[in-house]
């Protein structure tokens, strides 16, 4: 099986901008979730989609949103960039909301 | 809220040292445990986890993690240790919750 797919691997946007990352789960995966990476912060917890509606929603502001379509494939979207919002970006895929995940590469965004 | 608190931010050791990662999360309710790794430059893999039943739980390349209930620990451990090791280890409550990562690093 393929792995956790995300494009695009890098993006490098400005202040203010909006950005749409996407990421294609395992195949048969129905959990999606994101999470945000930075040095010392550890992974931070973005939100969860499981058949297409969202579960779990961490603390972040509104300008982090996301979706799942009916594939599972999911995308997020963060508007009106901001200098911390540089980041990996990571997406993860699981078979039901409870059981482990398997991670994708992740997106390196710099906002600059 | 839940949160989870990784004791050690870098441990340095050298090859056949034994290892020992703290844990401890706080959450009230029923836990899935794991413990992930992220080797340089690839990507973060399950390491092993728990769900309920025998507390001494077993995972991949000779890791294992003890779940205390009452100490609301679940520390990772390796008898002896190789340079592979060399890694970030996070725990994690669920999906929701991940430690701020423990970087080891295996000195040959």
């Amino acid at each position: 099986k393929a792995g956790v797919t995300q494009t695009p691997r890098y993006l490098i946007k400005t202040r203010g901008q909006q950005v749409t990352l996407s990421c294609s789960p395992i195949s048969g995966h129905r959990s999606v979730s994101w999470y945000q990476q930075t040095p010392g912060q550890g992974l931070q917890f973005l939100f969860e989609y499981f058949s297409e509606t969202q579960r779990n929603k961490g603390n972040f502001p509104g300008r982090f949103s996301g979706r799942q379509f009916s594939n599972s494939r999911s995308e997020m979207n963060v508007s009106t960039l901001e200098l911390g919002d540089s980041a990996l970006y990571l997406c993860a895929s699981s078979f039901h909301r409870y059981y482990e995940q398997y991670f994708g590469p992740g997106t390196r965004l710099t906002v600059t | 809220a839940q949160s989870v608190s990784q004791h050690n931010h870098h441990v340095i050791l050298s090859e056949a040292a034994s290892l020992e990662l703290g844990c401890n999360y706080s959450y009230g309710g029923t836990v899935n445990l794991f413990w992930y790794v992220q080797y340089p430059g690839q990507h973060l893999q399950l390491l092993l986890k728990y769900f309920s039943g025998d507390p001494l739980v077993k995972g991949i390349k000779g890791f294992e993690a003890e779940f205390i209930k009452s100490k609301f620990s679940f520390n990772l451990r390796k008898p002896s240790v190789q340079w592979s090791d060399t890694a970030e280890y996070f725990c994690a409550v669920r999906k929701l919750s991940f430690g701020a990562g423990t970087t080891v690093t295996v000195r040959a």
